[in-house]
């Protein structure tokens, strides 16, 4: 299947500290979606794209759709201790479904 | 609005037992995939149904089966557990499983296999 290369596989930061996170694929994706999962849930969706070069923010979190549509990047500006959790990207590769591709996960833990 | 409903929300069955899960997605919503979640594999697609019918599938065994109701509930169905089907299964939802839609996924059913 495809693979979604998500990096960094873990961030400890300061809490107030902005944050950078990707993903890159080999494989062209029409849509992106990023979510944030805490233990015990479901992922919670923050940020869908839909087109190249697209960014969206959604309060303190921005992503942008890659111009190459193989990658996306998420930020989060002003870290707080509530921004802990697992953010995952998912690519869907074009009009087949809810079949998303998952990056691996960026782990990430804000300290006060 | 209600979000996408699992139950479940844990399970401990042995091995050789089949176990069935619930999802009901946010009203309005006809698509209803299926993920497995492991910490090695992370999350992967099992199948997708919409209309009742199974639109999509992924790389699975037979063991793993689903289906649709009209009211666009969904069960999903494993049949002679494994310890390897330990995992998160989440299902998600959306309006029609097009590509420029958004995905939602409910909490999820912790299954554990001993």
């Amino acid at each position: 299947g495809q693979q979604l290369n998500q990096s960094p596989q873990s961030m400890f930061i300061q809490e107030g500290e902005d944050v950078s996170m990707n993903c890159t694929s080999s494989s062209i994706f029409n849509t992106w979606l990023w979510y944030k999962q805490e233990p015990g849930e479901g992922p919670v969706l923050l940020i869908a794209l839909y087109k190249a070069g697209e960014l969206t923010s959604n309060g303190r979190l921005t992503a942008q759709f890659g111009i190459t549509r193989k990658d996306s990047f998420l930020n989060i500006s002003a870290s707080i201790p509530s921004d802990v959790g697992i953010y995952f990207c998912a690519g869907q590769l074009g009009d087949t479904g809810n079949q998303f591709y998952f990056g691996t996960g960026t782990s990430l833990t804000v300290i006060p | 609005k209600a979000g996408v409903t699992q139950t479940p929300r844990y399970l401990i069955k042995t091995r050789g037992q089949q176990v069935t899960l619930s999802c009901s997605p946010i009203s309005g919503h006809r698509s209803v995939s299926w993920y497995q979640q492991t910490p090695g594999q992370g999350l992967q697609f099992l199948f997708e149904y919409f209309s009742e019918t199974q639109r999509n599938k992924g790389n699975f065994p037979g063991r793993f089966s689903g289906r649709q109701f009209s009211n666009s509930r969904s069960e999903m169905n494993v049949s002679t557990l494994e310890l390897g089907d330990s995992a998160l299964y989440l299902c998600a939802s959306s309006r029609a499983g097009r590509y420029n839609e958004k995905l939602f996924f409910g909490s999820g059913t912790q299954l554990s296999v001993l």
